[in-house]
């Protein structure tokens, strides 16, 4: 069974930086792009960033270039989102999402982000 | 960048009946990369379908996409209990993801 499992969200304040982790399980890591998505309180599904494979190639949103670094760590079977300069629009949660080829296979449950003074 | 309109925003029907969702793209979006979720409260997204028309494993085939170019569509032929839910599309291209606004399907 496939499994993701986020880690690191919580509660800062404007400015301040974290860093999210997306352990995954039960399917070779190394061979699949990985996602990050976000859902503030009550809106939509925002794409956030993507990483290739072998971390060779990284994209973003407009929204996060700059702020946000995604990476992985293939022998850990873990994928990261460093956030920093964090902004009171950043409050969301945070999904991880396995890209299969042609959507998003496999999804984490979510780690909440509250930017907040 | 290609922007995905959803609609309706709401759809109010009842148990048995058929449900259309439509997803507009502002231009034309490749059909393999047009995918469907179905998210319900305090969960994280599910994966329905791919390449616009189809069902990953384990979906029902009560479930069913189609469309090309700009127009897709999501069918739920007779909705179950289970189905009411919000349901977003998504394409994919030069490697980032888009999706749309989704469409709630409520009782």
């Amino acid at each position: 069974e496939v499994q993701l499992v986020e880690s690191g969200g919580g509660l800062v304040q404007p400015g301040e930086s974290l860093r999210l982790s997306c352990e995954v399980s039960g399917i070779r890591f190394r061979q699949f792009w990985m996602h990050w998505v976000r859902q503030a309180p009550g809106q939509g599904l925002v794409w956030v960033s993507g990483i290739k494979n072998d971390g060779s190639s990284t994209t973003y949103a407009d929204s996060v270039k700059g702020r946000f670094t995604i990476s992985r760590d293939n022998a850990r079977s873990t994928l990261y989102l460093q956030m920093n300069s964090l902004r009171v629009e950043d409050t969301a949660v945070y999904y991880c999402g396995l890209w299969g080829g042609g959507a998003l296979d496999h999804w984490g449950q979510g780690a909440l982000v509250t930017v907040s003074s | 960048e290609i922007v995905l309109t959803q609609s309706p925003r709401t759809l109010s029907l009842s148990p048995g009946e058929r449900a259309t969702l439509s997803c507009r793209a502002s231009q034309s979006v490749d059909s393999g990369y047009l995918a469907w979720y179905q998210q319900k409260p305090g969960q994280a997204p599910k994966f329905l379908i791919y390449a616009a028309s189809t069902r990953t494993t384990g979906i029902p085939d009560r479930f069913s996409g189609s469309g090309s170019g700009t127009d897709f569509t999501l069918t739920i032929s007779r909705l179950e209990p289970e189905d009411f839910a919000v349901y977003y599309c998504q394409q994919y291209v030069n490697s980032a993801l888009t999706f749309g606004g989704g469409t709630k399907v409520e009782i």
